[in-house]
């Protein structure tokens, strides 16, 4: 167990949705990070926030946004869902600052139908 | 374009050889270097990791290496078994806080 928790495990849904995925990092973790892992995929970097704010952003979609709250947890929406959007979606957390040491969550599987 | 190579993707070993991953990155911003294992159906996890500083990390059967004038760095997995099986990832950051980690290499260890 990484200390990362994600809510919920599954989550099954329709075409033109909106759903929310919730992450707590460990504890003492200031960065959180969200990947998309798509079937036979690699990992790709969505966005990560450090104490709150937007640090860096990868490939994420208009439809997508994250936001990190003052309790450190952090939820990644996605709008308006494609069938291309099933996948599983995983937090990571770190240290923050320079430390990029990550520990992922047990991840959110989505399935749009 | 991508901040990182990994080769190969697949790779397939008898139990007790030896496995090598290389990760090849294009810019010299990062300063870590790590590696992390994902088994069938769960998450990734960091198995080992390199500061620029130094050349090789091993820990027990496992080894990063990190040749930073030829911008690569490699996993070495010795005397394999079948519950190394799994699929590989390096992760590199790169300059503008850059992200990514490399397109993965399915090991598999066979009796």
């Amino acid at each position: 167990d990484s200390g990362v928790t994600q809510t919920p495990k599954h989550l099954i849904t329709a075409t033109g949705q909106r759903v929310t995925l919730r992450c707590s990092p460990r504890s003492g973790d200031l960065s959180v990070y969200w990947y998309q892992q798509s079937l036979d995929q690699g990992l790709q970097f969505l966005i990560q926030y450090y104490n709150g704010e937007e640090r860096a952003k990868g490939n994420i979609l208009e439809r997508f946004s994250a936001q990190q709250f003052p309790d450190l947890h952090s939820e990644l929406n996605l709008s308006s869902l494609e069938l291309g959007d099933s996948a599983l979606y995983f937090c990571a957390s770190s240290v923050g600052g320079t430390s990029y040491e990550q520990f992922f969550g047990p991840g959110t599987r989505l399935t749009v139908l | 374009g991508e901040n990182v190579e990994q080769h190969p993707s697949t790779l397939s070993v008898q139990e007790g050889d030896s496995a090598v991953i290389k990760c090849t990155y294009s810019d010299s911003a990062s300063n870590y270097f790590p590696w992390y294992k994902q088994e069938l159906g769960k998450r990734p996890q960091l198995i080992i990791d390199i500061r620029s500083n130094v050349g090789e990390k091993k820990d027990q059967r496992i080894a990063v290496t990190l040749n930073k004038t030829a911008k690569h760095f490699s996993l070495h997995i010795t005397e394999t078994q079948p519950e190394d099986s799994a699929v590989y990832f390096c992760f590199f950051k790169g300059g503008g806080n850059k992200l990514t980690f490399g397109t993965g290499t399915q090991l598999k260890v066979e009796l």
